[in-house]
């Protein structure tokens, strides 16, 4: 079955632009969660969705936002881009319970650079 | 604060060894713990989870294990071959909570 699809694979853009990643779950899958990867932290939660709801939130600021439309593709939006946006950008999905009980699968992700 | 503790130095190993990875945790209380490994540029491999009131799992060479009283989990990879070289995650979460916390991550190499 397909996996985990994210795209664009790479991006570059300009401080104050604004970019909207694009993520397709795993067929079944109707929980998707994202996470900022910088080099040398640990995997930041971002958010979680569920049946196009907003399920959880981690702790970034108003800039970065989600959605999920109701084929359980979600898509993440960054607006007024800055440097330290700059990372990898991981989308994971799951089953209802979330990870908790056969994990996540995830995308290969989108290289961000902000410049 | 709740904090998640891997080596953060490589891990170097010879061919053929066990490898052995570790992540302790503070100020926390995991219903479960799940390893995952990451190659270069690309997202996370679940490999195992584990919950708390067991104590081993094991699938083929990989073993982990959970010990609440230490807030410690072991994982080891039996008969290392140089393409377990990777970077390897420990990741904690709750029954009451979607989201996972995630350790920074082990980087292992395999040398032949």
């Amino acid at each position: 079955k397909a996996g985990v699809t994210q795209t664009p694979r790479y991006l570059i853009k300009t401080r104050g632009q604004q970019v909207t990643l694009s993520c397709s779950p795993i067929s079944g899958h109707r929980s998707v969660s994202w996470y900022q990867q910088t080099p040398g932290q640990g995997l930041q939660f971002l958010f979680e969705y569920f049946s196009e709801t907003q399920r959880n939130k981690g702790n970034f600021p108003g800039r970065f936002s989600g959605r999920q439309f109701s084929n359980s593709r979600s898509e993440m939006n960054v607006s007024t881009l800055e440097l330290g946006d700059s990372a990898l950008y991981l989308c994971a999905s799951s089953f209802s319970s979330g990870s908790a009980n056969y994990g996540y699968t995830f995308g290969s992700g989108t290289r961000l650079t902000v410049v | 604060s709740q904090k998640i503790e891997q080596n953060s130095e490589a891990l170097n190993i010879q061919e053929g060894k066990t490898a052995t990875l570790t992540c302790n945790y503070t100020n926390y209380s995991p219903a479960y713990l799940q390893w995952y490994r990451q190659d270069p540029g690309r997202g996370p491999v679940f490999l195992l989870l584990i919950r708390e009131n067991e104590k081993e799992k094991r699938k083929e060479r990989l073993k982990v294990t959970f010990d609440t009283t230490l807030k410690q989990s072991l994982f080891h990879i039996t008969a290392s071959q140089p393409a377990d070289s990777a970077t390897y995650l420990c990741a904690l979460g709750t029954d009451s909570n979607y989201q996972l916390i995630w350790g920074a991550g082990t980087k292992l190499i395999i040398k032949p």
